[in-house]
Formats: structure tokens, C-alpha cells, sequence
């Protein structure tokens, strides 16, 4: 089983939509979780990060995590076309030393 | 703050060649700085995770003969393709953490390099 998984579409949904992206985790020991954004042909952003189990919310994006299932998602609300992109989950390991990726959501939203 | 920049952007190459990618941290000093490999619609692949003035620790399968990475000084790491070959044809991208070190294990990422090999 891979320490990340997420499903790497692709997600196409109209502008306006409410997206959902998730990941699950194998490890109950992590705490910190993130989400990066790469456009194409680009390097990956951080966009949101959280600690621990919850909700945390930046504009239109929510970044939840659920550790009793070891369930990760980012939430948009009213998607643009400029959110296209793909997204891709992330988890500090080996002490924080390296990061862990999932496999990157591609994302279209179309106008 | 916190910018990554790599050069070239683009190379092409022949086969046999050596290439080399630079990454450089323009406004902040690197502990460590991350190379990974993307292909096509996947993910990112760990090459090796570099810090100033050691040798860079090498993931399982990647060949450090193949990919010499040097990290002369803080702000500035190196990745050597030696002697590439049309399988090394790839996105590479390079990440740098912080001095002061976030609890998050928070990567800036470079913008990537396009390496084609003929």
C-alpha cells in the first residue's frame, strides 16, 4: 500500500462548481498535511497546510482533514478556469526530512 | 520571498552529453535542497536530497553516477545528467527548504527544466 494515494483523474467541471480533491494516508503517526498547485510546465506551489485533524479555510479554498479515517480533501467553491491546474497532496515523513507526494489530481474547470 | 529559480528552463541535447541544471535560492539560504524527476501526467519522484557541503543521498534505483548533484554553498545546487541518453528525457524540477525550518517541512520549488535528449 502507498504511504499517499490519490486518484489522478482527470476532473473536469464547469465554472462555478464546488470541487472536491482528496487523498488518503496509510500512516496514523502524521500530522501535518498539505496541498500544492502546478500549473503546467510549472513547479508546485504551496497552497494550503494543516495540522492535525480539522478544517482550515483561505478564500474559496478549505483544506480538511479527517485522521480517524486517515482522509485528506481540498474544497473550492465557485471554481474558476484560472483553478485549473493540477493538485497534488503532501505529508512530511522520515522526520520531516523529506515529503511524501500523492500521484496529483489534473483539474479542469471550464468557462 | 522564498523564490526558486532554475537554469536552463529548456535544453536539448544529444545522446552522450552531459547536462547540467542549477538551482539557486534568490532570497533565502537553503539547508537542503530536494531534485525530483516528473514524467507526463505523474507525480513527482524523489531523485535525491542534497545539503551544503555533504554528498546528496540518492533514492533507491536512481543511479548517482548518472545524476551527480553538488551543493557548493547555500544558496545554489547542482544536477549533472552524465552522459545522457533519450530515457533521461524529462521534467526535472528542484525544491529548497529553509534554514529556519518550518514544522510543515515547507519545499519552494524551482520552475523546472525540460531536458530532451536526441
Amino acid at each position: 500500500q502507498k504511504e499517499v494515494e490519490q486518484d489522478p483523474g482527470p476532473l473536469s467541471v464547469p465554472e462555478g462548481a464546488i470541487v472536491s480533491l482528496n487523498c488518503t494516508y496509510s500512516n496514523s503517526a502524521f500530522q501535518y498535511f498539505m496541498w500544492y498547485r502546478q500549473y503546467s510546465r510549472k513547479g508546485p506551489e504551496l497552497l494550503m497546510y494543516t495540522y492535525s485533524s480539522g478544517n482550515k479555510e483561505d478564500g474559496r479554498f478549505t483544506a480538511q482533514v479527517d485522521k480517524s479515517s486517515k482522509y485528506i480533501s481540498l474544497f473550492i467553491r465557485d471554481s474558476q478556469p484560472s483553478d485549473s491546474a493540477t493538485y497534488l497532496c503532501a505529508i512530511p515523513s522520515g522526520g520531516g526530512f523529506k515529503t511524501i507526494f500523492g500521484a496529483g489530481t489534473r483539474l479542469f474547470v471550464k468557462a | 520571498g522564498a523564490v526558486v529559480s532554475q537554469h536552463p528552463s529548456r535544453v536539448i541535447c544529444k545522446s552522450g552529453t552531459s547536462v547540467k541544471i542549477e538551482c539557486r535560492s534568490l532570497d533565502f539560504q537553503a539547508t537542503t535542497m530536494f531534485w525530483y524527476r516528473q514524467f507526463p501526467k505523474k507525480s513527482l519522484m524523489l531523485m535525491a536530497t542534497s545539503n551544503e557541503g555533504s554528498k546528496a543521498t540518492y533514492e533507491q534505483g536512481v543511479e548517482k553516477d548518472k545524476f551527480l548533484i553538488n551543493h557548493a554553498s547555500l544558496t545554489l545546487s547542482t544536477l549533472t545528467v552524465t552522459s545522457a541518453h533519450p530515457e533521461d528525457s524529462s521534467f526535472y524540477i528542484c525544491s529548497a527548504k529553509r534554514m529556519d525550518r518550518s514544522p510543515y517541512n515547507e519545499q519552494f520549488f524551482g520552475p523546472g527544466t525540460r531536458l530532451t535528449v536526441l
